[in-house]
């Protein structure tokens, strides 16, 4: 059953830790993105990768790591100094730059 | 700065009443557009795309869009909506390979129909 995974569905965290949110996904696509999604603002792009082991800022980057070691998974790596960690975070992949992306069910994140 | 515009935050519709939901982007070279419904508790899910060709667009469960150039618009519209269409829409743009196919959505609309 093809499709894109995330883990874990929600997460708890202590101010000041950083917390890895996974991506995975068996569709044989080669671009993989993450988002993060507030109410009222839409979906932002955080960082977004082409090809394995290359990966390009997105517009809200500050705060955030990736990596894209293999094709089918594109870890995100929340750090303390992200000012605004607790959001809904989501992963998409697409078969080729520029066509459509498919989404994954999100992660819920909550730093207190 | 590159954006784009959803006319409506919150909508409330009655069943079997015509739903028109506006997007303008403000880009001016060509464009990828999108719109994507979220339901309640469910994924983010492709609606219809427009890349090229005819400008109205047929999309799943009865949706059609159109893409009018002149105006930087790609509104949404169904006929008759029901209730099982309540949901969060969001119209997105892309503009290809050249900027790493990033899409930019709207703030999205969120429409509640009500039986």
């Amino acid at each position: 059953d093809g499709g894109i995974t995330q883990s874990p569905k929600y997460l708890f965290r202590k101010e000041g830790q950083n917390v890895t949110l996974s991506c995975e996904q068996n569709l044989n696509h080669d671009a993989m993105y993450w988002y993060r999604q507030d109410p009222g603002q839409g979906l932002r792009l955080i960082y977004y990768s082409q090809i394995v082991n290359d990966f390009q800022k997105g517009d809200i980057a500050e705060g955030y790591s990736v990596s894209r070691e293999k094709k089918e998974s594109f870890p995100l790596t929340v750090t303390s100094a992200q000012k605004n960690p607790t959001a809904f975070y989501l992963c998409a992949s697409s078969p080729r730059t520029g066509s459509e992306q498919y989404f994954g069910p999100g992660t819920r994140l909550t730093v207190t | 700065a590159q954006s784009v515009s959803q006319h409506n935050h919150h909508v409330i519709l009655s069943e079997a009443a015509s739903l028109e939901l506006g997007c303008n982007y403000s880009y001016g070279g060509t464009v990828n557009l999108f719109w994507y419904v979220q339901y309640p508790g469910q994924h983010l899910q492709l609606l219809l795309k427009y890349f090229s060709g005819d400008p109205l667009v047929k999309g799943i469960k009865g949706f059609e869009a159109e893409f009018i150039k002149s105006k930087f618009s790609f509104n949404l519209r169904k006929p008759s909506v029901q209730w099982s269409d309540t949901a969060e829409y969001f119209c997105a743009v892309n503009r290809g390979y050249n900027q790493g196919g990033k899409l930019i959505f709207g703030q999205g609309t969120e429409l509640s129909v009500k039986p």
